[in-house]
């Protein structure tokens, strides 16, 4: 099946720092990659919608400026968050549809937890 | 896309079928019905999703009742490692970019039992 790596798999920072997290379809092409968070014992949210080329649909209550995508690449889409605080502090996956096949299915990457102190 | 109802928790013997139910009353007739689930402090990981007829795969069966309105994913041999939240979906068929778009809900936390 589809595998989608996400880099790194934890991270913890300062609060104040910016931190990029790293997305990639490792065997097809995504035309569209999800961005989503999940805090402890929650489900996941979405966060945003990113297709190759264009700019990110970000999801209600969602800053765009806060949680800055990248998606240049059919293979890769980035997520920085910026100027972290603990709040932050969460699981971030990202999941990506492959377009070559013509499929609906996601394919999710194996998640990022960051920590903010 | 419409709303699903699943059981907070179920428990099952290892080597037993786990059959677990969702209930999508409001399903729409372009809406598919998606299976995931979600190791402990994993990315979730696709199983199996229908429209009308039942399907199988290496993974699971998923069984659609004929008004579309519920159904059951079946594992028909849990082991240990089945352990998971499992997550039903509805979501609509189409080719908008918004229609590609996962609404999870809480989901039900199976525990495989040895």
């Amino acid at each position: 099946g589809a595998v989608v790596s996400q880099h790194p798999s934890w991270v913890i920072c300062k609060s104040g720092t910016s931190v990029k997290i790293e997305c990639r379809s490792l065997d097809f092409q995504a035309t569209t990659m999800f961005w989503y968070r999940q805090f402890p014992k929650q489900s996941l949210m979405l966060m945003a919608t990113s297709n190759e080329g264009s700019k990110a649909t970000y999801e209600q209550g969602v800053e765009k400026d806060k949680f800055l995508i990248n998606h240049a690449s059919l293979t890769l889409s980035t997520l920085t968050v910026t100027s972290a605080h603990p709040e932050d502090s969460s699981f971030y996956i990202c999941s990506a549809r492959d377009g070559g096949s013509g499929g609906n299915e996601q394919f999710f990457g194996p998640g990022t937890r960051l920590t903010v102190l | 896309d419409a709303k699903t109802t699943q059981p907070t928790s179920m428990d099952c013997a290892e080597g037993r079928a786990a059959n677990l139910p969702c209930n999508h009353s409001t399903i729409s007739g372009n809406e598919y019905v998606y299976w995931y689930r979600q190791i402990h402090s994993q990315g979730p990981q696709y199983i199996i999703h229908g429209l009308k007829n039942n399907e199988t795969n290496e993974m699971a069966s998923l069984i659609i009742t004929e008004d579309r309105k519920s159904s059951t994913l079946i594992l028909p041999h849990a082991t240990l490692r089945d352990t998971a939240v499992y997550y039903c979906i509805v979501r609509v068929a189409g080719s908008g970019a918004g229609s590609y778009q996962l609404t999870f809900g809480k989901g039900t936390k199976l525990s495989v039992i040895p």
